[in-house]
């Protein structure tokens, strides 16, 4: 098992370009997660889906869009990229909400992308 | 709003001591709590998870306690290694309004550093 993975895992962008990033999970999970990690400010969600088809807006969602086509990719895309959104992306995914089934309430992690705005 | 606090921000002890880090949350109407590691450069990989009804969980040299009335839980490091090093983040789990999920708020983290 490959678990999360990022594609890709640095990019650098002008500002007013678009990009998406792509986050792939191997282990069957219905939920899954972007957060941004900025120095001083900890992890933040973005944006988050409860199963294939469905998204949901998190605490920082303005300037971001994501789609949920498969099980097992979770798209973010950034349509027009300003330098607030320099940032470390990760994405995250669970089989279970917390509170359910607790042995499978974890989040996993992908390693992230390094996302740099000019 | 929920707030995660973690003290100290950063920590530098020699190798075999014993160590505790410390999160506190301003809200204790939470689900659960998550210690995850994260090394420079890399994801966050989970530790521990202790439900809301739970007190303390155990993993090997790692042992974190939940009082979800004063809002606090510490993680507890026995016999320190220099593998040990890295940065330590607390995550309270709060009710997403669809699907029935849950959402993570992270404290900033305390960097550990323990010295051969």
């Amino acid at each position: 098992n490959a678990g999360v993975t990022q594609t890709p895992k640095f990019r650098v962008l002008k500002t007013g370009q678009s990009m998406t990033l792509l986050c792939a999970q191997d282990m069957n999970h219905e939920y899954m997660y972007w957060y941004r990690q900025d120095p001083g400010m900890g992890l933040r969600l973005i944006h988050y889906s409860v199963g294939e088809g469905t998204t949901a807006k998190g605490e920082v969602p303005d300037g971001y869009n994501v789609s949920r086509l498969k099980k097992q990719n979770f798209l973010l895309g950034l349509e027009s990229a300003a330098p607030s959104q320099t940032s470390v992306y990760f994405c995250a995914s669970s089989y279970w909400p917390f509170g359910v089934q607790p042995l499978k309430a974890e989040q996993f992690f992908g390693p992230g992308t390094r996302l740099t705005v000019l | 709003k929920q707030e995660v606090t973690q003290i100290p921000a950063a920590l530098s002890v020699p190798e075999g001591e014993n160590l505790v880090l410390n999160c506190s949350f301003t809200d204790s109407a939470i689900y659960n709590l998550q210690w995850f590691r994260q090394d420079p450069g890399k994801g966050l990989t989970s530790l521990l998870l202790i439900q809301s009804s739970q007190r303390e969980q155990t993993s090997g040299r790692l042992n974190a306690s939940l009082d979800k009335s004063s809002g606090r839980s510490t993680l507890y490091i026995a016999a320190s290694q220099p593998g040990d090093s890295a940065t330590y983040l607390c995550a309270v789990s709060l009710p997403l309004t669809q699907g029935g999920s849950e959402k993570l708020v992270f404290g900033k983290g305390t960097k550990l550093t323990v010295n051969p």
